[in-house]
């Protein structure tokens, strides 16, 4: 019983080199996100997905693409990486708004040096 | 005005007293709203939907909507010390695609 898995859980980078990070559901949720979180923050929203084909900007999408394929995978990549990218990064997926909330990866910890 | 707003805290109240959490969103046609509970370090972890005006409760959580003056609240009854953690308000915005947007969060911290 997986859930969300997302991988690495933590990753060191230098500026200017690029990443993807990687997130697998196993429940069959339709809706996947990627958010960003800072110390002492809130999260933010970077992009979303509502189905295999299908994404969309969240609020601070700059910096990162997204892509889904399947419905199971919805990795987020990093190109030229910035110092402002250090954060914790976490990966949700939910069946749909209306089913109830969202199911969260463990995160992975991004430092950019 | 932010989307989603929440009292950042920190919020200290004894054990065994009443906690109250509150958020505020902008968007007037909302339809879905969450309460999840993140411990530092941890991932947040949903315990709280509602989705119509009125009173939620779930043992000792009780939400509370209120969609006419766009407030959603949390009361967490006979707190522990394990409710410690940060609460944050979460709002299915109904824009072109739906999407969840949090709110800031509130540090609770309950003392024994």
């Amino acid at each position: 019983n997986a859930g969300v898995t997302q991988t690495p859980k933590f990753r060191i980078l230098k500026i200017g080199q690029s990443m993807t990070l990687q997130c697998a559901q196993d429940m069959n949720h339709n809706y996947m996100y990627w958010y960003r979180q800072d110390p002492g923050m809130g999260l933010k929203l970077i992009y979303y997905s509502v189905g295999a084909g299908i994404t969309d900007k969240g609020e601070v999408p700059n910096g990162y693409n997204v892509s889904r394929s399947t419905t199971e995978d919805f990795p987020l990549r990093l190109e030229l990486a910035a110092p402002s990218q250090t954060s914790v990064y976490f990966c949700a997926s939910s069946y749909s708004d209306e089913s109830g909330g969202a199911f969260f990866g463990q995160g992975t910890r991004l430092t950019v040096v | 005005q932010k989307e989603v707003e929440q009292n950042s805290g920190p919020l200290s109240v004894p054990e065994g007293a009443i906690a109250s959490l509150n958020c505020t969103y902008s968007d007037r046609v909302s339809q879905s709203f969450f309460w999840y509970r993140q411990y530092s370090g941890k991932s947040p972890e949903l315990i709280m939907s509602i989705y119509s005006n009125g009173d939620k409760e779930d043992g000792r959580f009780t939400a509370q909507l209120n969609k006419a003056s766009q407030y959603v609240s949390l009361l967490i009854r006979d707190s522990q010390p394990s409710d410690s953690a940060t609460y944050l308000c979460a709002v299915n915005l109904k824009t072109s695609y739906d999407k969840v947007i949090f709110g800031p969060g509130t540090s609770l911290s309950v003392i024994p």
